[in-house]
């Protein structure tokens, strides 16, 4: 069974487009995490979510929301996308409560915009 | 706000060689945890091995043990009996810890490639 699952894997897209990438984890885990990697394998965190509270917000421009229905999804919509959009994006959770801090991610979606 | 350093972009070792990547960081906090995480081709973010900031004993997993020293703000990892599996992108994080749900902050990385 897929702990931290993301849909879809690859994703290519025009300019100006609107954009939706899906997580979802089964560990029970009470935060979710968004993370960007860029083209230089560089990551960072972009959103956290606990409990439906957004948590931190790094200085990530407002096209990009996180959108959570309940605590097993954490979605990210991407407004107007711009060729700097393109890059690896990464799902992950962890569990608060007694933490380790540990974050296990998921497998990625490959943001192509063109 | 936290830093980690790598300082090795790149690594090559032979086969059954054992091979150590290098990591430093900076916190202010007290009570924090140090990841190493793989990265194969596949881009699979996964744990590797895992280490308590208050536990003075180093963690050891198979193959994977680690060198923290707190004071120096280090911590390496240690392959032994290195295998072709092996061969990834290899990051070092660390986080806030104390129940915080700050992300983990990331070294740039080392691409460790084991040769047959």
């Amino acid at each position: 069974d897929t702990a931290v699952s993301q849909t879809p894997k690859y994703l290519v897209t025009q300019m100006g487009n609107d954009k939706s990438i899906k997580c979802e984890q089964n560990l029970g885990h009470d935060t979710m995490y968004w993370y960007k990697q860029d083209s230089k394998k560089f990551l960072k965190i972009m959103f956290s979510y606990n409990n439906k509270e957004l948590i931190i917000n790094e200085t990530v421009p407002n096209r990009f929301s996180p959108k959570s229905p309940d605590k097993a999804h954490l979605n990210l919509h991407i407004n107007s996308l711009e060729l700097g959009d393109s890059a690896v994006y990464f799902c992950a959770s962890s569990q608060l409560a007694g933490s380790t801090d540990t974050q296990y991610f998921g497998p990625g979606t490959r943001l192509t915009v063109l | 706000a936290q830093t980690v350093t790598q300082s090795q972009p790149e690594m090559s070792v032979q086969e059954a060689e054992t091979v150590t990547l290098s990591c430093t960081y900076d916190t202010s906090e007290n009570n924090y945890y140090l990841f190493w995480y793989k990265q194969p081709p596949s881009r699979q973010m996964i744990l590797v091995i895992r280490q308590e900031a208050y536990k003075q004993q180093n963690a050891t997993e198979n193959r994977f043990s680690v060198n923290f020293q707190k004071a120096a703000k280090s911590f390496s990892l240690k392959i032994s009996d290195s295998q072709l599996g092996d061969t990834a992108m290899y990051f070092c994080a660390t986080s806030q810890g104390g129940g915080g749900a700050d992300g983990l902050t990331f070294g740039k990385g080392t691409h460790l490639i084991i040769q047959p």
